[in-house]
């Protein structure tokens, strides 16, 4: 079984500051996918960012990139230049592809960003 | 942009009742999920749902619980006989899985309270 795990429960910047969210995760897979979402205060989970385990490069989508260390099974998330809507609980997820059928995230606990004005 | 809906947006049931949760996935979508958060926990996989029939489930998803597609937009998760510790905020997802590892989107969620 997988597992998903990220070691801080909340951090606290400064607007305009860049921020490095951690993840580590523990599988026997070589090939599966990694997300990070965030759920602000109104609840709902929206996408980040998405990493495919066998591309090297690191996913990018404009403020937001990540630093994937395949060996190391490290999938840390950075938000540059931050801002007051970035608040919110940010999960990393794990999914194992499932050939023919839905594959379910195994999530990490989350942690709780604050953007300070 | 086209989102999951999911209601009631709360919930509040009696122990021993049986509580059904609606979601309307996006359209073009062929892969359900439902989720659940217990409240300062982790978000747990419950069960995924695909071409009618159930296609992963947690052990969490016991005899308790069942998921049912009753028409072409609507799915659904029935828990029978809600124990206390079904409280919990409980997530819709749905996925078009056009090539692997495609992303979930998530409805608001339904926060139950069982008393």
């Amino acid at each position: 079984a997988q597992t998903v795990t990220q070691s801080q429960p909340e951090m606290s910047v400064q607007e305009a500051e860049t921020v490095t969210l951690s993840c580590t995760y523990d599988t026997s897979e070589s090939n599966y996918y990694l997300f990070w979402y965030k759920q602000p205060p109104s609840r709902q989970m929206i996408l980040v960012i998405r990493q495919e385990a066998y591309k090297q490069q690191n996913a990018t989508e404009n403020r937001f990139s990540v630093n994937f260390q395949k060996a190391a099974k490290s999938f840390s998330l950075k938000i540059s230049d931050s801002q007051l809507g970035d608040t919110a609980m940010y999960f990393c997820a794990f999914m194992k592809p499932k050939r023919g059928g839905a594959d379910g995230l195994t999530f990490g606990k989350g942690t709780h960003l604050i953007i300070q004005p | 942009e086209p989102e999951v809906t999911q209601t009631p947006s709360h919930q509040v049931t009696q122990m021993g009742q049986e509580v059904i949760l609606r979601c309307v996935p996006i359209s073009n979508h062929l892969y359900f999920y439902w989720y659940r958060q217990i409240l300062g926990q982790k978000v747990e996989f419950l069960v995924s749902f695909y071409n009618n029939e159930i296609s992963e489930k947690s052990e969490i998803f016991d005899d308790q619980f069942s998921v049912e597609r009753p028409d072409g937009s609507n799915f659904t998760l029935k828990i029978r006989s809600t124990k206390l510790e079904d409280s919990a905020m409980y997530f819709c997802a749905s996925s078009e899985k056009v090539s692997p590892g495609q992303p979930q989107h998530f409805g608001d969620g339904t926060r139950l309270s069982i008393l």
